[in-house]
């Protein structure tokens, strides 16, 4: 079975441009998450969804947002990047609550 | 406010001894824990776990005690291999119909061959 897979790797953009994030999850996962690893911060919850819908949204600004398609694929959408925004972007997948996320390798995100 | 805390950035053990690593929680309402391993360049992988009912879970050479009334938990690794050097994170759950994981900051663990 396919793991979580992260679409693109490695991404460089300017300041105040936008970006868009790729995640398709594990097969018969229809909760995907959203968490944001710095070396200060951590791994931190961004959002989740669950059949197209948000269910929970962490502490961050409306810059940050996400949908779910159909066939549970994910997005996240960053707008107007900030230098703070560099991070390594994880998402992943869940068949069911109280189990554990699976995790994709991530989006290196760099802005400049 | 860190709900989850791993307070040792970094611990060095010999190969074949034991490596045990700490977490601290401060919200009571956590009901599920787990333990994550990290490489570098890669997603968290999934370890082990622990549901609040219990105070131990075994899975092969990983161990993880859960002390509810201290709001501790530990995983430990017998024997220690020099594959297991990686940063390993705590993360807890709020249980019944939650998905979202809070993470600790994480453990960097190497095993000295």
């Amino acid at each position: 079975k396919a793991g979580v897979t992260q679409t693109p790797r490695y991404l460089i953009k300017t300041r105040g441009q936008q970006v868009t994030l790729s995640c398709s999850p594990i097969s018969g996962h229809r909760s995907v998450s959203w968490y944001q690893q710095t070396p200060g911060q951590g791994l931190q919850f961004l959002f989740e969804y669950f059949s197209e819908t948000q269910r929970n949204k962490g502490n961050f600004p409306g810059r940050f947002s996400g949908r779910q398609f159909s066939n549970s694929r994910s997005e996240m959408n960053v707008s107007t990047l900030e230098l703070g925004d560099s991070a390594l972007y994880l998402c992943a997948s869940s068949l069911l609550e109280n189990s554990p996320l699976h995790f994709g390798n991530g989006t290196r995100l760099t802005v400049t | 406010d860190q709900q989850v805390k791993q307070n040792s950035p970094s611990l060095s053990v010999q190969e074949g001894r034991i490596s045990i690593l700490n977490c601290d929680y401060t919200n009571s309402m956590f009901d599920y824990f787990l333990w994550y391993k990290k490489y570098p360049a890669e997603g968290p992988t999934f370890l082990i776990s622990i549901s609040s009912i219990k105070d131990k879970n075994e899975d092969g050479r990983f161990t993880v005690f859960l002390n509810k009334s201290a709001k501790h938990l530990s995983l430990h690794i017998v024997p220690s291999q020099p594959g297991d050097s990686a940063v390993y994170f705590c993360a807890a759950s709020l249980g019944a119909g939650s998905y979202q994981l809070t993470f600790g900051k994480g453990t960097k663990l190497s095993v000295i061959p």
